[in-house]
Order: structure tokens, then sequence, then C-alpha cells
């Protein structure tokens, strides 16, 4: 079955504790993204990849570091957490990045973060 | 630049009546736009997509949205709500160049009463 799969789905840390979320797709899509979603602001875009070791800061990267060594993963990683990144967060993939522009965009389950 | 503005945060309707959300969208070209469903404690699931084809777009379970360039809208609409179809529902537009991401609207919230 073709999917995007997050761990973990729900997550409580403390502020600075370094933490990771793990993202995996099994379509062997080339694009990958990182959004976290707030009350009142939908989903805003934090970090995106268009290919393997080809990572960019999206609209609000600030606090949050990513990698793409394989093709299938894209971990999200806080070095530093602070309550303000209390959020819900998605990872989603799709084939390309914008050829064609239609390409739909599959989702993760999304894992629920919350900083004290 | 482009962006979407869902008109309403929250649609309440009854049973089996029709159902419209609203979306602006803005876009200095031919956009990519498309709708997602929320259901409480999922993921987000594409409901239909325009592609430029057709100005009248099918999507899943019923709903279905029409582009308007001269009204830059692109409203989603059922004929009859189901109680399954309580959900958030977010109109999203594509950015285009290399960023190619998706920007979100804020959300409508569609309660349905039975």
């Amino acid at each position: 079955e073709a999917q995007v799969t997050q761990n973990p789905r729900y997550l409580i840390t403390v502020t600075g504790k370094k933490l990771t979320v793990t993202c995996s797709q099994n379509m062997n899509h080339e694009y990958m993204s990182w959004y976290r979603q707030d009350p009142g602001l939908g989903l805003r875009q934090i970090y995106y990849s268009m290919n393997v070791e080809v990572t960019d800061k999206g609209d609000v990267p600030e606090g949050y570091k990513v990698s793409r060594k394989e093709k299938r993963n894209f971990p999200l990683i806080l070095e530093s957490p602070s309550p303000n990144q209390t959020s819900l967060y998605f990872c989603a993939s799709s084939l390309y990045s914008w050829v064609p522009m239609n390409t739909e965009a599959f989702f993760g389950q999304g894992t629920r973060l919350t900083v004290v | 630049a482009q962006s979407v503005t869902q008109l309403d945060s929250h649609v309440s309707v009854s049973e089996g009546t029709p159902v419209l959300l609203r979306c602006n969208y803005s876009s200095s070209y031919s956009p990519s736009l498309f709708w997602y469903v929320q259901h409480p404690n999922k993921g987000l699931q594409l409901l239909l997509k325009y592609t430029s084809a057709a100005t009248l777009v099918k999507g899943i379970n019923g709903f279905e949205a029409e582009f308007k360039k001269s009204e830059t809208s692109f409203h989603l609409t059922k004929p009859s709500a189901h109680m399954s179809d309580a959900a958030e529902y977010f109109c999203v537009v594509r950015r285009g160049g290399s960023q190619g991401n998706l920007i979100f609207g804020k959300g409508t919230k569609l309660s349905v009463k039975p």
C-alpha cells in the first residue's frame, strides 16, 4: 500500500531535549516536505527536499533541521525544542515538486508534539 | 504570489442538505488548486484537484468543485451532506517554481447535524 509513515504519532518532551520525527514513503517520490499545523493558521511548510541531498527552507524553518540521505526518508530534527514548537506536524511527499503542477501530495498521519 | 482565502471558518448544515464551502484564490498565472479533507485525528486526504482540463472537477465521496477564473473562486459543493462528511476542509494552491509547496487556506470546519 502506498503510504507516508510518520513516527511517533504523539510525543511530549521538555524544552531543550533534542528530538527527531521520522518520515518514510514507499512511492519512490522525489519531493518531500514537512508542514506544521496550528489552529487558525492552516498548514505551513517548514522544509522541503527536491531529491536526495537537496533540501531547502520553507516558510517557517526556524528551530528545525532536516536531512535527506535516502530517497525514502526525510526526518525532522528539533535540536533544542521550545514550547512555541508545540504543534501538529505532517510529512508529505509527491512525485515531483512542480512538474506537473497538479501533482498531488500524500500526507502522513501526523505527529502531535507537545513541548513543556 | 499565490494565496487562498477560505471565506468561512465554520459551516453547519443538516444531514441531507447541500454543502457549499467557499474558496477564493490569488495567482499570477494558471493555478493548481486542490481540496483536502482532514477528519478528526487523521491525516489529510485529497478530495479533488483542478487540472485545467475541465472547470467542473469531480472528487471522491460526491464532492465537486467549479473553477471560475472570472471570480477567482474554487468553491467545494456536495448535493446532500452525510454525517461522515463532518471534518475540516482545506483549499490549497500549489506555489510555482522549485519550492513547489502547497499553500493552505486556514480551513473550514464542516459540522453536520442529524
